[in-house]
């Protein structure tokens, strides 16, 4: 079984430029979620999806990022524009619902790197 | 508050000891599950282990095994006869509740380092 499929593994860029990662769920899961992690610390989730719809983006910072699961499978988390404390690993996760008891697994990550 | 704690930010362990994470967690929903995750330093987020709030025994899976007392909420992490390739951050996290709409929460993690 494929996992979660993550692009790019890594960016860099310069502030106030705009930056676009794409995640691909495993088969089957229906939700999606996107998390960042700033180096030492613990994942922190930025938007929860089920299918197509949202179901928590209280932590997402919505000036300047923007996620979308059109099709409820495939899913791009956008940054525009960049700031320094956005450098982070983004990673994406999926689950087959969002019950307790269901495991979510996780992309290797993209790794983004503000200058 | 903090709903997951996890008070070591860094452990040295001799390789082929046993190991043990701390994690503490805070909920007043009797429906909840715990995972433990191993991150090496390629970034990957590895799931090692599922605790569900109903489960009556603790849960095993190989080398790993959690350690679940719910009175105290605690849901700690051993880990037997460790590897060098053990050394990684591993984190603590939990899920409440049976809606939909229920997300997972992470720790802060603790840095492992197994010594040869």
């Amino acid at each position: 079984e494929a996992g979660v499929a993550q692009s790019p593994r890594y960016k860099i860029i310069e502030k106030r430029q705009s930056v676009a990662f794409w995640c691909n769920p495993i088969s089957g899961h229906a939700t999606l979620y996107w998390y960042q992690q700033i180096l030492g610390q613990g994942p922190k989730l930025l938007i929860q999806f089920q299918n197509n719809g949202v179901v928590d983006d209280s932590q997402l910072p919505k000036d300047r990022f923007s996620a979308e699961r059109l099709k409820g499978v495939d899913s791009t988390l956008k940054i525009q524009p960049a700031k320094l404390e956005d450098s982070a690993v983004y990673l994406c996760a999926s689950s087959l619902d969002s019950l307790s008891g269901n495991t979510i697994y996780f992309g290797e990550g993209s790794w983004l790197t503000v200058v | 508050a903090q709903k997951i704690t996890q008070t070591q930010p860094g452990m040295f362990v001799q390789e082929k000891e046993a190991v043990t994470l701390d994690c503490t967690y805070d909920t007043s929903d009797p429906s909840y599950g715990l995972f433990w995750y191993k991150q090496p330093s390629s970034g990957e987020m590895i799931f090692l282990i599922y605790q569900g709030s109903y489960d009556q025994q603790n849960a095993t899976e190989g080398r790993y095994s959690l350690n679940f007392q719910k009175a105290r909420k605690s849901a700690n992490l051993v880990i037997s006869a460790s590897q060098l390739g053990d050394s990684a951050m591993y984190f603590c996290a939990m899920r409440e509740g049976s809606n939909r709409d229920d997300k997972i929460i992470f720790g802060k993690g603790t840095r492992l380092h197994i010594l040869p």
